[in-house]
């Protein structure tokens, strides 16, 4: 069965980076995008950016270009995301998402990480 | 980048009852590329509905989705205690992906 597991919660300072993992398992890591959503506590979801996983290709969202870097090691299906120079509107749950058909980069996130909790606090 | 906007805000409704959500877009989403998503508390969103009107694997049919173009509805015919929960849309034929500000739907 599918599973994207991510790593655990962080504490950071403000001005540090912070790099999430996303453990894929259960289907083919190179042929489905993923994506990258952030939720900040009690508010909306808030699209990242994607990579593809097969060539490392990569897109992000015009408010994140210069702080956000996805990478991938397929020799361990996982993905990465790192945001660097933090602020405390950093602090929100991230997800990593599966976009549901192959090959594809754009369609709905049939599979989600759980989340990962990250806090910019001083 | 295609806003979306979402009412009502909150739906107050007892088990049982039909629920109409709505999301509105502030232009035309690309071949009916929008999706719906349900979240509970302290969980990751789940999909329910791609492509306007199909349903995700495992989705009952008390879950269906229509419309086009700007306009579209998410449909829950009969609220089960499970059903309680925030709702968003998402599009995904344009980028930036965006999503609604959500609906949340809970017992009255």
């Amino acid at each position: 069965q599918v599973q994207l597991v991510q790593s655990g919660a962080e504490v950071k300072k403000p001005g540090a980076s912070v790099k999430v993992s996303c453990k894929a398992s259960g289907y083919t890591f190179t042929g489905y995008y993923m994506h990258w959503v952030r939720q900040a506590p009690g508010q909306g979801l808030e699209w990242m950016g994607w990579i593809n996983p097969n060539s490392g290709g990569t897109n992000y969202e015009q408010n994140f270009q210069g702080r956000v870097t996805m990478t991938r090691d397929m020799s361990i299906t996982t993905a990465y995301m790192e945001l660097s120079r933090l602020r405390s509107d950093d602090t929100a749950v991230y997800y990593c998402a599966r976009v549901g058909s192959p090959w594809l980069v754009d369609g709905p996130f049939d599979y989600w990480g759980q989340g990962t909790l990250v806090t910019v606090s001083s | 980048e295609i806003v979306l906007t979402q009412s009502p805000g909150t739906l107050s409704l007892s088990p049982g009852e039909r629920a109409t959500l709505s999301c509105r877009a502030s232009q035309s989403v690309s071949s009916s590329y929008l999706a719906w998503y349900q979240q509970k508390p302290g969980q990751a969103p789940r999909l329910l509905i791609y492509g306007a009107s199909s349903r995700a694997t495992g989705i009952p049919d008390s879950f269906s989705g229509s419309g086009s173009g700007t306009d579209f509805t998410l449909t829950i015919s009969r609220l089960e205690p499970e059903d309680f929960a925030v709702y968003y849309c998402q599009q995904y034929g344009s980028s930036p992906r965006t999503f609604g500000p959500g609906t949340k739907v809970d017992i009255k």
